[in-house]
């Protein structure tokens, strides 16, 4: 069975980082593809980060938005993949997914992030 | 960017009913495209991918179509179960990106 576990939201205050994982098992981690998707309480949701296998030199891309400030990684070793946050801003509120695939084929259940002061 | 926009917002409909939920594209994507269900209080599960592929252990009451711009996902014979909102994405160019969702209801 797949499982994507989502850890390290919170409270932060404006400007402050964070830094999320996504430990996962069920599937051959070391050639997946994997994303982070946040969902914001609108409701809407949105792509983040992608980082790809090692036959492809783990390529990273990035949503212009977050570009500079978000930065994706992956171990291989511990199945996991991560999400470091600098400067966040209240708009940074959101419910933080990581994924499987360029289609999403499975997501975790998320871990809230809260940026207020 | 592309944008994925989708239609209607909101729906409501009756078990045993066939809808269906409608995604354009500002820009051809092919066939890359994808279809999310999601239920209150749980994260999104992929329904369809690359347009008419059906994940794992979805029914067959849930069908994917389309190519290009324009795309559908049609669900037949709707039971209480899938009160849920549905979202589309397109995942042919980055960023990837989503529609703004389909709430269905049930009368």
């Amino acid at each position: 069975e797949v499982q994507l576990v989502e850890t390290g939201g919170g409270l932060v205050q404006p400007g402050n980082s964070l830094k999320l994982s996504c430990a996962t098992s069920g599937f051959t981690f070391s050639t997946a593809w994997m994303n982070w998707i946040r969902q914001t309480p609108g409701k809407r949701l949105e792509w983040l980060a992608q980082i790809e296998d090692k036959s492809n030199n783990y390529f990273i891309s990035y949503l212009e938005s977050v570009k500079g400030r978000f930065t994706i990684s992956r171990d291989d070793s511990k199945s996991s993949v991560y999400l470091q946050m600098n400067n966040l801003k209240e708009e940074d509120t959101a419910i933080y997914y990581c994924t499987t695939g360029s289609s999403g084929a499975y997501w975790g259940q998320g871990t809230l992030v809260t940026v207020s002061s | 960017d592309t944008v994925m926009t989708q239609s209607p917002a909101s729906m409501s409909t009756s078990v045993g009913e066939r809808v269906t939920v409608n995604c354009k594209a500002s820009q051809s994507v092919g066939t890359v495209v994808a279809w999310f269900q999601q239920k209150p209080g749980q994260s999104p599960k992929r329904l369809i991918y690359l347009a008419t592929n059906r994940h794992t252990g979805v029914p067959d009451r849930f069908t994917g179509s389309g190519f290009g711009r324009d795309f559908t996902l049609t669900i037949s014979n709707v039971e209480a179960e899938d009160l849920a909102v549905y979202y589309c994405l397109q995942y042919d160019s980055i960023p990837p990106t989503f529609g703004a969702g389909t709430k269905l209801e049930l009368k």
